[in-house]
């Protein structure tokens, strides 16, 4: 089955730094652009950003709320996908995801099903 | 930016009648290749979002047929032909046709 699985998340300190890891099965990783979304609780989906294959690149691109404080880097060898979270705060709690297109282009038809991340003192 | 905004936000929905969701952006989706990358997603509670529909219209797999997507340029619409119990959640539409991808604000669909 065509999956993705998440894992990384937990409790941090406001400024505190958190990796958040998304592990790919069943599909060809490697020419996937590989997407992280999350959801604060009680609202809705919010985009973080994405990494391009590296057939076409390998370009990421953030959204401005993270910008500077995130990194996305993919590992194909490993069929993983990280964010790397640098100076947390207690806004970037939130469920995060990995999706991805497998089979629809411009759309996220495979979803993990998410980790928790809460920033809290 | 490109901003999404969906209306309503909130729709009670008699089981059987239909619902529609209407999504605006505040530019054209059309992407230089000639596709427009609109999707929707639905999202029940405590689950991970589920895709609907992709490229404006086209139904993803296993997705059932009372699903239908519509629309051009900046203003789109999902319609539900007749609503049944399991299609209560939230519904969200979302572009990526331009980075930032964004999403709108989402509609929650309930029966009345």
């Amino acid at each position: 089955e065509v999956q993705l699985v998440e894992s990384g998340g937990g409790l941090v300190k406001p400024g505190g730094s958190l990796r958040l890891s998304c592990t790919a099965s069943k599909f060809t990783f490697s020419n996937a652009w590989m997407n992280w979304v999350r959801q604060a609780p009680g609202k809705g989906l919010e985009w973080v950003g994405r990494i391009k294959s590296k057939a076409v690149g390998g370009t990421i691109d953030y959204a401005a709320p993270v910008k500077g404080r995130f990194t996305i880097s993919r590992d194909d060898s490993e069929l993983m996908l990280y964010l790397q979270m640098n100076s947390l705060k207690t806004e970037d709690t939130a469920v995060y995801y990995c999706a991805t297109s497998v089979a629809t282009p411009g759309a996220f038809d495979i979803w993990g099903l998410g980790t928790m991340v809460t920033v809290s003192s | 930016d490109i901003v999404m905004t969906q209306t309503p936000l909130s729709s009670p929905v008699t089981l059987g009648q239909p619902a529609s969701i209407s999504c605006r952006s505040s530019q054209s989706l059309e992407h230089s290749s000639g596709n427009t990358y609109l999707s929707w997603l639905q999202q029940r509670a405590g689950q991970p979002p589920r895709l609907l529909i992709y490229k404006i219209s086209n139904r993803f797999s296993g997705v059932p047929d009372r699903f239908s997507g519509s629309g051009a340029g900046t203003d789109f619409t999902l319609k539900i032909s007749r609503v049944e119990a399991e299609d209560v959640g939230v519904y969200y539409c979302m572009q990526a046709t331009q980075s930032p991808y964004t999403f709108g604000q989402g509609t929650k669909l309930e029966i009345k």
